[in-house]
């Protein structure tokens, strides 16, 4: 079955712990997207990728990292977690950057940082 | 840079009944994508409908469909005989080369 997972689904950590959450896709996509959503913003992306070995930053890339080792994975990283970083996060890829193919979002995962 | 505004935050829709919610953006792209999205309270974000750009034509999909007006930047869902399952959140996007932006989005409550 062709999908985006992420793990993990839930997290409660505390300030400062570093912390990766996990994404994969099994459909051979270039473009992978990490985005954050907050009530009354919408989704904002964070980082996105091309392809292995290139990322770029989105509109809200502040306090996080990314890695493209592989095509299929794309970790998003939070070197100090504030409580600020507190959101849903979906992971997101696509065939190309090319803005006709949709994306595909994986499940979420819900961080809460106290 | 691209902007997406959803002006409202919430709309309610009696159970076959149709709704309409609104959309304007702003990009300064000559090409571009515009995508509604559904995230119902699993979470998932799930596809509902895309226009192209340079497509006249409104897109449909079933009892979804779109009123695309490029030069008010417009673009607005209307979901026609609603049902309980219609019940979620729903997302505004446009999409250019490099990144998708959202609108704030419209929670749709369907009354039985």
């Amino acid at each position: 079955e062709a999908q985006v997972t992420q793990n993990p689904r839930y997290l409660i950590t505390v300030t400062g712990k570093k912390l990766t959450v996990t994404c994969s896709q099994n459909m051979n996509h270039e473009y992978m997207s990490w985005y954050r959503q907050d009530p009354g913003l919408g989704l904002r992306q964070i980082y996105y990728s091309m392809n292995v070995e290139v990322t770029d930053k989105g509109d809200v890339p502040e306090g996080y990292k990314v890695s493209r080792k592989e095509k299929r994975n794309f970790p998003l990283i939070l070197e100090s977690p504030s409580p600020n970083q507190t959101s849903l996060y979906f992971c997101a890829s696509s065939l190309s950057r090319r803005m006709f193919y949709e994306q595909y979002f994986g499940p979420g995962t819900r961080l809460t940082v106290t | 840079a691209q902007t997406v505004t959803q002006s409202q935050p919430e709309m309610s829709v009696q159970e076959a009944e149709t709704v309409t919610l609104s959309c304007t953006y702003d990009t300064s792209e000559s090409d571009y994508y515009l995508f509604w999205y559904k995230q119902p309270p699993s979470r998932q974000m799930i596809l509902v409908i895309r226009q192209e750009a340079y497509k006249q034509q409104n897109a449909t999909e079933n009892r979804f469909s779109v009123n695309f007006q490029k030069a008010a930047k417009s673009f607005s869902l209307k979901i026609s005989d609603s049902q309980l399952g219609d019940a979620a959140m729903y997302f505004c996007a446009s999409r250019d080369d490099y990144k998708l932006s959202f609108g704030a989005g419209t929670t749709v409550t369907v009354r039985a």
